[in-house]
């Protein structure tokens, strides 16, 4: 079974540039996480989905970030403009169930983003 | 809102030796707790999971974990460490799907 997919593996930009990280989640799950791990800590989510909708966006800073996942299926992950300290391993994760269920996410390898 | 308290940043141990990895919770439900394992430039993995069901918990790679109500903790254990053990360790708190991680733990380990 083919794993959680992302791209790409590294990206470096200079600030208040554009950057977009795409996530592919194993197939059938029916929820999408967004992650963003600093350097030294835990990840922090910053936006959930079940199916195609955003059920959990609370810690996604809208003025610059933004996620879609059209069909409910892939999704991608916007910064605009990028900033210094946006720099981070942005996180994909995905799982089978939503709500109540306790089900384990599977998450992919990461994108680093280095902000210059 | 749940948290989760990993009590060392990093634990060096000699192969061979047992280690521990500390983990203090806090939730104001039955939470399910997991342990996460991420080596170098690699995705998390799931180590193992706490879901309400038996107390003593084990996991891949021989890992085990417990959980104690009373101490609300859910340390990871292992009786022999390995090498290729060396790696950072992330304590999880769920309620409703949402995940809470620990700071990490950074697992050294000695030839």
């Amino acid at each position: 079974e083919a794993g959680v997919v992302q791209s790409p593996r590294y990206k470096i930009i200079e600030k208040k540039q554009p950057v977009a990280f795409w996530c592919n989640p194993i197939s059938g799950h029916n929820t999408l996480y967004w992650y963003l791990q600093n350097l030294g800590q835990g990840p922090e989510l910053l936006i959930r989905y079940e199916n195609e909708e955003a059920v959990d966006d609370s810690q996604l800073p809208k003025d610059r970030f933004s996620a879609e996942r059209l069909k409910g299926v892939d999704s991608t992950l916007k910064i605009q403009p990028a900033e210094l300290g946006d720099s981070a391993v942005y996180l994909c994760a995905s799982s089978l169930e939503g709500g109540e269920g306790h089900y384990e996410q599977y998450f992919g390898p990461g994108t680093r983003l280095t902000v210059t | 809102a749940q948290s989760v308290t990993q009590l060392d940043s990093h634990v060096s141990v000699s192969e061979g030796t047992p280690v521990l990895l500390r983990c203090n919770y806090s939730s104001s439900y039955s939470p399910s707790l997991f342990w996460y394992v991420q080596h170098p430039n690699k995705g998390l993995q799931l180590l193992l999971k706490y879901t309400s069901a038996a107390t003593l918990v084990k996991g891949i790679n021989g890992f085990e974990a417990e959980f104690k109500k009373s101490e609300t903790s859910f340390h990871l254990t292992k009786p022999s460490a390995h090498m290729s053990d060396a790696a950072e360790y992330f304590c999880v708190v769920s309620e409703s799907n949402d995940m809470r991680f620990g700071a990490g733990t950074r697992l050294t380990v000695k030839p």
